[in-house]
């Protein structure tokens, strides 16, 4: 599809596991951001990439999350010994241009650390 | 950095009646103020925008003011139908807040037929 599509849909993780989380963003869009959202929240800005170059990540909660481009298309948001308070929607979303412009967000990853 | 307040949480409005939510900004530098809609397990999708340089923004039965002294903006939804039933996030951009829109908490509008 033409869409933002991320995987998996549904993540259960038990506390302390590693998780990776993907994003095929729209073929030939610039910007891409990361998004946390939480229950009943709105989306929480986590990281920013411009390309493959990562221009913002003063969102990112600890050390424990890390996030990629390595070449400019698809993303990973990685988040190591997961804690229960990382459950939420993670929401990654593209933009034709650098600087501000639509957002197109994927359906998002719901991730549930037990 | 940008902070975005977003009011009322919760709004009910009967079919056909208007429905306005509210919000403000922190940044005077923010020019750039996005409303998205979000169905129940849906992907946030933009509904209307508006640039600082503009005080109203209509289309169809949305619009969006922009009252940048005062630093806050609003979207008004006519004519409500039960498909409009949703939660609304307002957003602000400021370039010198880095490149990311700062999001507001959200307003889940119900419009009961």
């Amino acid at each position: 599809g033409a869409g933002v599509s991320q995987s998996p849909r549904y993540k259960v993780a038990k506390r302390g596991q590693d998780v990776a989380l993907r994003c095929d963003p729209i073929s030939g869009h610039v910007s891409l951001f990361w998004y946390q959202q939480a229950l009943g929240q709105g989306p929480e800005f986590l990281t920013y990439f411009q390309n493959e170059a990562q221009l913002d990540k003063s969102g990112l909660p600890s050390d424990r999350f890390f996030a990629e481009r390595p070449e400019g298309s698809v993303s990973t948001l990685k988040i190591q010994r997961t804690q229960q308070e990382d459950s939420a929607v993670y929401l990654c979303a593209s933009s034709l241009v650098a600087g501000f412009g639509e957002l197109f967000f994927g359906e998002g990853s719901r991730l549930t650390v037990l | 950095g940008e902070n975005v307040e977003q009011h009322p949480s919760t709004l009910s409005v009967q079919e056909g009646d208007s429905a306005v939510i509210k919000c403000t900004y922190s940044d005077s530098a923010s020019n750039y103020f996005p409303w998205y809609k979000q169905e129940l397990g849906k992907r946030p999708q933009l509904i209307i925008d508006i640039r600082s340089n503009v005080g109203e923004k209509k289309d169809q039965r949305i619009a969006v003011t922009l009252n940048k002294t005062a630093k806050h903006f609003s979207l008004h939804i006519t004519e409500t139908q039960p498909e409009d039933s949703a939660v609304y996030f307002c957003a602000a951009y400021a370039a010198r807040g880095g490149n990311k829109l700062v999001f507001g908490a959200g307003t889940i509008l119900r419009v009961k037929s």
